[in-house]
């Protein structure tokens, strides 16, 4: 079965930088688009950006440029964003979903998200 | 940037009960796709392609629309159904969801 596994809970300080991954498993791990999702406390949903791990081509929602960066390994079938430049609006729970495999832009799985807390 | 926007914000219904989400979108997108989120979890895709029901997704949902203007409807309010619907196009960049319609129950 289909599965992404965030890493933990991170508390950073203001202006420092953050790195968190997605593992996914029970799928071909360079067959799908990962797309990177932000809630903000009390918030709706943002969408941050897209790797495609076949290849390593990023797309990313103007809003993120130069907030994040999409990485990905193949051979570990993780995920990576790094965040930069933290404040504090930039704490949220972060989320990996995997795009569909058809043609359309919809996430069938997600991960279970991660907390980032930017306090000093 | 296409903005969708839900109503109602924020709803009770009594079990038993229809109920209909609407999500409008300010220009016209190919589908709508719907996710539900309970407190605490991660979202879940609920119906996709406007009308497809996700896997696990009871019979008594159902979406529909096209254009701007789509909406989610259960056919008998149950108590799991309590929780946070979101829409979200993909059909131009970048993607958005609406900012939620919360369902409680009665």
């Amino acid at each position: 079965q289909v599965q992404l596994q965030q890493s933990g809970t991170e508390l950073v300080k203001p202006a420092s930088s953050v790195k968190i991954s997605c593992k996914a498993s029970g799928y071909t791990f360079t067959s799908n688009y990962m797309h990177w999702i932000r809630q903000q406390p009390g918030n709706g949903l943002e969408w941050i950006g897209w790797i495609y791990p076949g290849n390593g081509n990023t797309k990313y929602n103007q809003k993120f440029d130069g907030k994040a960066t999409l990485t990905a390994d193949k051979s570990s079938s993780t995920a990576y964003m790094q965040l930069s430049s933290l404040t504090s609006e930039d704490s949220a729970v972060y989320f990996c979903a995997r795009r569909n495999s058809g043609y359309l832009y919809y996430f069938d799985y997600w991960g279970q998200g991660v907390m980032v807390t930017v306090s000093s | 940037e296409i903005v969708l926007t839900q109503s109602p914000t924020t709803m009770a219904a009594s079990p038993g009960e229809k109920v209909t989400l609407t999500c409008r979108a300010s220009s016209s997108v190919s589908y709508m796709h719907w996710y539900q989120q309970r407190s605490g979890t991660s979202p879940k895709l609920w119906i996709y392609e406007t009308s497809k029901l996700a896997s696990g997704v009871p019979n008594r949902f159902s979406g529909s629309g096209s254009g701007t203007s789509y909406s989610l409807t259960i056919n008998s309010m149950e108590t799991e159904d309590a929780a946070t619907y979101y829409c979200q196009q993909g059909s131009s960049y970048p993607f958005t969801f609406g900012s939620g319609t919360k369902l409680e129950i009665k």
